[in-house]
């Protein structure tokens, strides 16, 4: 059964860069689509962005001039980074696997991230 | 403001069906299959429906869901105590090319 599991600083000072790191335990890397997602306080889910094993990315037009993301595929690993962040960056910060152009169907656990 | 529209909230007693909906566009649902998670505060969301109708393996059948035109529903059958969570929709947008969420809807069992 896979696995993701997230780490990661989750107590950020305005300006700071958020970094998170998704491990993959319990099945293939390659062939799906490595994703960030983001939880606001009041529930809504923002997609932030997807890289594949290559390191080939796609991000949210919204956050792209912040985010990069980043993948080891020997490690089975893949992170994000959002520099500059603000209030409004507060949130529970996802990773998740996705099968192609679909929502996605293996989430982490979440890190809770304060801008403060 | 999530892309997709679901009630807040939902409920009913044990035993009871309880259905839950989801509106979009023709560039998310009407264009694309939608998921449906199920979410406890604190822990991973849990995949129930995928392609508007497909449960994975361990989801039982007292789930389902469908989709019609730029909406779609699940429909929780035989409702249960520990059904009480929070559940999203969710679709790919082909204007975002991303997936979109709904705002989630929070079901309570009376």
């Amino acid at each position: 059964q896979m696995q993701l599991h997230q780490r990661g600083a989750g107590l950020l000072q305005p300006s700071e860069t958020l970094s998170l790191t998704c491990s993959v335990s319990g099945g293939a890397f390659t062939g799906y689509y490595w994703t960030w997602i983001r939880q606001s306080p009041g529930k809504t889910l923002e997609w932030i962005g997807e890289i594949t094993y290559t390191g080939s990315t796609n991000y949210n037009p919204s956050l792209s001039s912040r985010v990069t993301m980043s993948v080891d595929a020997a490690k089975k690993e893949f992170s994000l980074n959002v520099t500059s962040v603000t209030a409004a960056d507060a949130a529970v910060y996802y990773c998740a696997r996705c099968r192609g152009a679909a929502p996605p169907d293996i989430w982490g656990q979440g890190t809770l991230v304060i801008v403060s | 403001q999530s892309v997709l529209t679901q009630p807040p909230s939902a409920s009913g007693a044990p035993g009871q069906r309880v259905s839950i909906s989801c509106s979009g566009r023709r560039n998310n649902i009407g264009a694309n299959t939608v998921t449906w998670f199920q979410h406890l505060p604190g822990t991973a969301p849990r995949l129930l429906i995928h392609n508007n109708n497909e449960r994975p393996s361990g989801v039982p059948d007292r789930f389902s869901g469908s989709k019609s035109g730029t909406s779609a529903s699940l429909v929780m059958s035989g409702l249960q105590s520990d059904d009480e969570a929070d559940y999203y929709c969710a679709a790919w947008d082909d204007d975002l090319n991303g997936p979109v969420f709904g705002g989630g809807t929070t079901v309570t069992v009376l």
